[in-house]
């Protein structure tokens, strides 16, 4: 079945390090993209790619980085510049345009220890 | 800016009973989309339906119904006869200008808690 995979399910992380989440989907999507959810924030935009080797930061983007060499894969790496990553992370795709919608992962749960 | 809200932080209604879900948004667009999303305790979410800025038909999908009003910038959503698999956060959002990232603002998310 296609869909999206999100790992770990759940990740605990030093004060400190750096630490990256993977995203990988077989839909064939060309859009890709990255959210974070706090509770009573809703989901905010992290960083979106709409094509292989191209990406924009969205609307927290600091203390986040991310790469898109494969179609199929959008990983976000959390660095140690982000002051407060405990959070409930979300990766989408899309195949088209926006009338398509968004396909979500099941999350990532990051807590700093 | 676009800015999506969604007033109520959580209801708790009683099985069977009817709810709505209340959604307001903002945007100086003419073209947009709007979504209504659920999102159940295992997280992922789950899209529920979309509806473009040109139609402001009503929708009815089962026990679910959207009612969509440009004259008040309101995309609403009703449960009718509520069950307990009801219970989620449900999110509202709307789309940035057609042709463009197509990036998605969601609404802050309003959780539905139904019980027997």
């Amino acid at each position: 079945d296609g869909g999206i995979t999100q790992s770990p399910k759940y990740l605990f992380r030093k004060e400190g390090q750096n630490v990256t989440l993977s995203c990988e989907q077989n839909l064939n999507h060309d859009a890709m993209y990255w959210y974070r959810q706090d509770p009573g924030q809703g989901l905010r935009l992290i960083y979106y790619s709409q094509i292989v080797n191209d990406f924009q930061k969205g609307d927290i983007a600091e203390g986040y980085s991310v790469s898109r060499e494969k179609k199929e894969s959008f990983p976000l790496t959390v660095t140690s510049a982000q002051k407060n990553p405990t959070a409930f992370y979300l990766c989408a795709s899309r195949l088209g345009g926006i009338d398509y919608g968004y396909t979500f992962g099941s999350g990532t749960r990051l807590t700093v220890v | 800016a676009q800015k999506v809200t969604q007033a109520q932080t959580e209801i708790s209604v009683v099985e069977k009973e009817d709810v709505t879900l209340d959604c307001v948004y903002e945007t100086r667009d003419t073209t947009y989309y709007l979504f209504w999303y659920k999102q159940p305790p295992s997280g992922e979410l789950v899209f529920l339906i979309r509806r473009n800025s040109f139609d402001e038909q009503n929708e009815i999908s089962g026990r679910y119904s959207w009612n969509f009003q440009k004259s008040t910038s309101s995309f609403n959503f009703t449960i009718t006869a509520s069950q307990v698999v009801d219970s989620a956060v449900y999110f509202c959002a709307l789309s940035d200008p057609t042709g463009t990232a197509s990036k998605l603002t969601f609404g802050t998310g309003t959780r539905l808690q139904v019980t027997l």
